[in-house]
């Protein structure tokens, strides 16, 4: 069962413009909200999280919208260049109980910034 | 410096044997997790490890016998390999008051 869904899967964006990627999660005990990087061949990277407390954060040209009563997160990527062309995944975890840390990842988003 | 690395970073193995990978990280994290990614890059936990304890057991086959040693480190040992293992394998870590899990280089598995 995917709990936390993610979309779309591939985005084609041009130099300069602005990537949107959008997740939605179904479990209510979920409070840590991450996105992740991925270069080929190389490991995860933690880009940007946010905690259900606000609502916006942001860092540098990446941005996170959280949306707690519709369980909807998005990342959005402001002025995208080439070197942005990754693979993006939104995850997603409780903070207590056994389940601390337990991170759930979305499907990931390819994407591709044209110059 | 290297925060998080695993050795080996490519492993190719027939079926049926046992192979092992190690993971050590140097942030002085508490928590060390294993993840699996397959062929569809989908990223999936399946152990976690805290102090040296076990605390997150998914549902992984029990030839998967996961192992720290001390906080450092956390080892992935796989015994009767299946072409279905087969995936990239990924330590992370955190410290428990902060959640936020570093991912290591990974390691890329074939089993034929």
């Amino acid at each position: 069962q995917q709990q936390v869904k993610q979309s779309p899967q591939s985005l084609i964006v041009q130099k300069g413009g602005i990537s949107i990627i959008n997740c939605a999660y179904e479990n209510t005990a979920f409070d840590y909200f991450p996105w992740y990087q991925q270069f080929p061949g190389k490991g995860p990277a933690l880009l940007i999280a946010i905690r259900p407390d606000v609502s916006e954060k942001k860092e540098g040209r990446f941005t996170i919208s959280f949306n707690k009563s519709a369980k909807q997160f998005s990342l959005h990527i402001m002025d995208s260049q080439p070197g942005d062309s990754a693979t993006y995944f939104c995850a997603a975890s409780p903070s207590g109980g056994t389940s601390y840390g337990k991170l759930t990842f979305g499907q990931g988003t390819i994407l591709t910034v044209h110059p | 410096d290297t925060a998080v690395s695993q050795t080996p970073k490519y492993l190719v193995t027939q079926m049926g044997n046992d192979k092992s990978i190690k993971c050590e990280q140097n942030l002085g994290h508490d928590t060390m997790y294993w993840y699996k990614q397959d062929s569809k890059k989908f990223l999936k936990i399946m152990f976690s490890y805290n102090n040296k304890e076990l605390i997150i057991n998914e549902t992984v086959p029990n030839r998967f016998s996961p192992k720290s040693p001390d906080k450092a480190h956390l080892n992935l040992h796989i015994n009767s390999l299946e072409l279905g293992d087969s995936a990239v394998y990924f330590c992370a870590s955190t410290m428990t008051s902060n959640y936020e899990q570093y991912f290591g280089p990974g390691t890329r598995l074939t089993v034929t």
